[in-house]
């Protein structure tokens, strides 16, 4: 089982500063990780996919890059809707699937 | 628009059983992987299981492995999870969600959960 380890698990952050969130893989998982974001009370939310790839409809704030086993989740200016948990999950050689434990980002 | 609607969670003793369902909508759904995914309180995200499009392949976490199963009926457009001998660290929200693709193992669309508490 691949382990996908995420830091820092909580993140203050002000809004218009930028956030920069690091998942680890214990493996590689070449370029088959996506991000997620989650907010209490409503579904998960895909971001992006194939390290750094977005998803339909997310803002060019977001943005992933690495490769191999770190990869990093970058968030160029925060908005208010930004503060969340945000996953990474990896979809390489599976199954099992995993996600990281996730880092909250909150308000400073 | 993609609709995934979660039911069948509650409060079931120890060793009981549930079904869970998910009715999907807005999209054909036999063409798609569907995964199970839960997330216990103030714990991060857990995968559960996936099965194919056609319901011929599925896949488990070693958490539920033979204890839950999972399967889905095309014709109705619907996703099930039967949770059998359950325990209190399976309590958890319960969420559905559409792979990209057959099955790629990520996910484009999730539901909203559905709670399942198992206690005493």
């Amino acid at each position: 089982e691949i382990v996908m380890t995420q830091s820092p698990a909580t993140l203050s952050v002000s809004p218009g500063e930028r956030a920069t969130l690091s998942c680890r893989a214990s493996q590689s998982v070449d370029s088959d990780l996506a991000w997620y974001q989650h907010k209490p009370g409503q579904a998960p939310r895909l971001l992006i996919y194939d390290v750094s790839t977005r998803a339909t409809g997310v803002p060019a704030r977001f943005s992933g890059s690495g490769s191999g086993t770190e990869f990093t989740l970058a968030i160029s200016s925060l908005q208010s809707e930004d503060f969340a948990v945000y996953y990474c999950q990896h979809y390489n050689n599976w199954p099992p699937l995993t996600f990281g434990g996730g880092t909250k980002v909150e308000l400073k | 628009q993609v609709q995934l609607v979660e039911s069948g969670g509650g409060v079931v003793q120890p060793g009981r059983s549930l079904r869970l369902s998910c009715a999907a909508s807005g999209f054909t759904f036999s063409r798609y992987g569907m995964h199970w995914v839960r997330q216990a309180p103030g714990k991060g995200l857990e995968w559960v299981a996936v099965i194919s499009y056609d319901g011929t392949n599925k896949y488990y976490g070693d958490s539920v492995k033979g204890r839950f199963t999972v399967s889905r009926d095309n014709s109705k457009n619907t996703l099930y999870l039967q949770t059998n001998s359950l325990r209190a660290e399976d309590t958890a929200v319960y969420y559905c969600a559409k792979d990209v693709n057959y099955g790629f193992g990520y996910f484009d669309y999730w539901g909203q959960g559905t709670l399942v508490t198992v206690s005493s």
